[in-house]
């Protein structure tokens, strides 16, 4: 069964500047997807950045950031310019590409950030 | 956000009662997922479609059900509510369209509680 692991329960960084929230999984499949999501408290679970196993190149979306390391199984999550905003449980997740797309999700614990003014 | 509701936004209602959790989506998608999100913050999959008529049990063993008889329509039923019931519950639907990146949409969620 694949897992994974968010070893950080809370981080904390001050506004503007950068953090890097850790990921790693365990999986014997070689296509597979890797997402980060945002839940804001009291509000809707959105998409920050996904990454297909296959591609190399590490994803990006604006502030968000990337790090997939496929050999060590990591997946760590980058934000610059931390912005109050930004505060929320973010979870580490993974698929597996089944062909008719990707089955239930399966979620690390989530790490509280919290955005110090 | 995505288009994809749910209602109640929160429940309390007394041990034994027979509830459903109702999750709509107006993006056409074929895939529907309930998840249930513990205090701690876990999210664990307890059911999912494939589409209409098609209905699976997900990782977490839940004495919950489910139904798909319309596309846009997937709710969760509880026959009788008990405090260990007590839980978030997200519903999340996807394109399933093979060989795509199968992005999930959440709902807000709903927050249960049994007392």
């Amino acid at each position: 069964a694949q897992t994974v692991t968010q070893s950080q329960p809370e981080m904390s960084v001050q506004e503007a500047e950068t953090v890097t929230l850790s990921c790693t999984y365990d999986t014997s499949e070689s296509d597979y997807y890797l997402f980060w999501y945002k839940q804001p408290p009291s509000r809707q679970m959105i998409l920050v950045i996904r990454q297909e196993a296959y591609k190399q190149q590490n994803a990006t979306e604006n502030r968000f950031s990337v790090n997939f390391q496929k050999a060590a199984k990591s997946f760590s999550l980058k934000i610059s310019d931390s912005q109050l905003g930004d505060a929320a449980m973010y979870f580490c997740a993974y698929s597996i590409d089944s062909g008719g797309g990707a089955d239930g999700l399966t979620f690390g614990k989530g790490t509280h950030l919290i955005i110090q003014p | 956000e995505a288009d994809i509701y749910q209602t109640p936004r929160y429940l309390v209602i007394g041990t034994g009662k027979k509830i459903t959790l109702e999750c709509s989506q107006t993006m056409g998608h074929d895939k529907m997922y309930w998840y249930q999100q513990d205090p701690g913050m876990e999210l664990h999959l307890i059911h999912y479609s494939y589409g209409v008529n098609s209905t699976e049990k997900g990782d977490l063993s839940s004495e919950s059900t489910v139904s798909r008889i319309r596309t846009e329509h997937f709710p969760l039923t509880l026959e009788s509510a008990r405090p260990s019931h007590t839980s978030q519950y997200l519903c999340a639907s996807s394109t399933g369209l093979a060989g795509l990146t199968d992005t999930q949409y959440f709902g807000p969620g709903t927050r249960l509680t049994v007392l």
